[in-house]
């Protein structure tokens, strides 16, 4: 059960796009289409902001997409806002029945 | 609205147990699958373990498997974590979260406010 692989941190100035990856194996995001993504702000709960690879939640905004490529899953925001500073952490579910997450990465609006 | 309220943290001796439940509202929680996720402080988020909406299945994090047992009571709406031999490592905010599911458990759409579990001496 390995960590899937993400960057620890990312930034951007507001009004431009960044993209945080998540790699794992076919045995998880390669192997099936339930990727998510959450938003953790310091101190408080994660907040799913993508699941089933590129599906938004209502309420979440449209700024935040994602995909899947192989083993690799990514999540782009585009028009960064300085509320998008906060921690991201992908998730999959696994071929052993299991769930894994991403070690997580800092997004930085400079 | 879906609330989850997460309860029975604390500070434990390592060799401890602890129970930690879930008390859910604002949705038939008999539908649906509930996982516990801890997060160590300072560092990411660690999936422990689900139970199906009925009980019948429950999966567990290899690092927790044989020391903690997840559990749920439909007609009480509530989940619970026992947690045995406690270790340092353990040390972590362990929050209770809805695991929507179809075939497979597929994401986590709502999350409790987390309850601190301190392991030390």
């Amino acid at each position: 059960q390995s960590a899937l692989t993400q960057p620890a941190s990312v930034s951007g100035s507001p009004g431009q796009s960044i993209t945080i990856s998540c790699t794992g194996t076919s045995s998880d995001v390669g192997g099936y289409n339930y990727v998510s993504w959450y938003q953790q702000y310091s101190g408080k709960a994660p907040k799913l902001m993508i699941y089933d690879v590129s599906n938004r939640p209502s309420g979440v905004s449209n700024r935040f997409s994602g995909s899947k490529s192989g083993n690799t899953a990514s999540l782009t925001i585009s028009g960064l806002q300085a509320e998008d500073e906060a921690d991201y952490f992908c998730s999959s579910y696994t071929s052993s029945s299991t769930r894994v997450f991403g070690g997580g990465t800092k997004l930085t609006v400079l | 609205q879906v609330q989850l309220v997460e309860s029975g943290g604390g500070l434990v001796k390592p060799g401890g147990s602890l129970r930690l439940s879930c008390a859910a509202s604002g949705f038939t929680f008999s539908d649906y699958y509930m996982s516990w996720i801890r997060q160590a402080p300072g560092k990411g988020l660690e999936w422990v373990s689900y139970i199906s909406s009925s009980g019948s299945s429950i999966h567990y994090a290899d690092s927790v498997k044989g020391r903690f047992t997840i559990s749920r009571d439909n007609a009480k709406n509530s989940l619970y974590l026992q947690m045995n031999s406690l270790r340092a490592e353990d040390t972590a905010v362990y929050y209770c979260a809805r695991d929507y599911s179809t075939s497979s458990p597929r994401y986590f759409d709502y999350w409790g406010q987390g309850t601190l579990v301190t392991v030390s001496s």
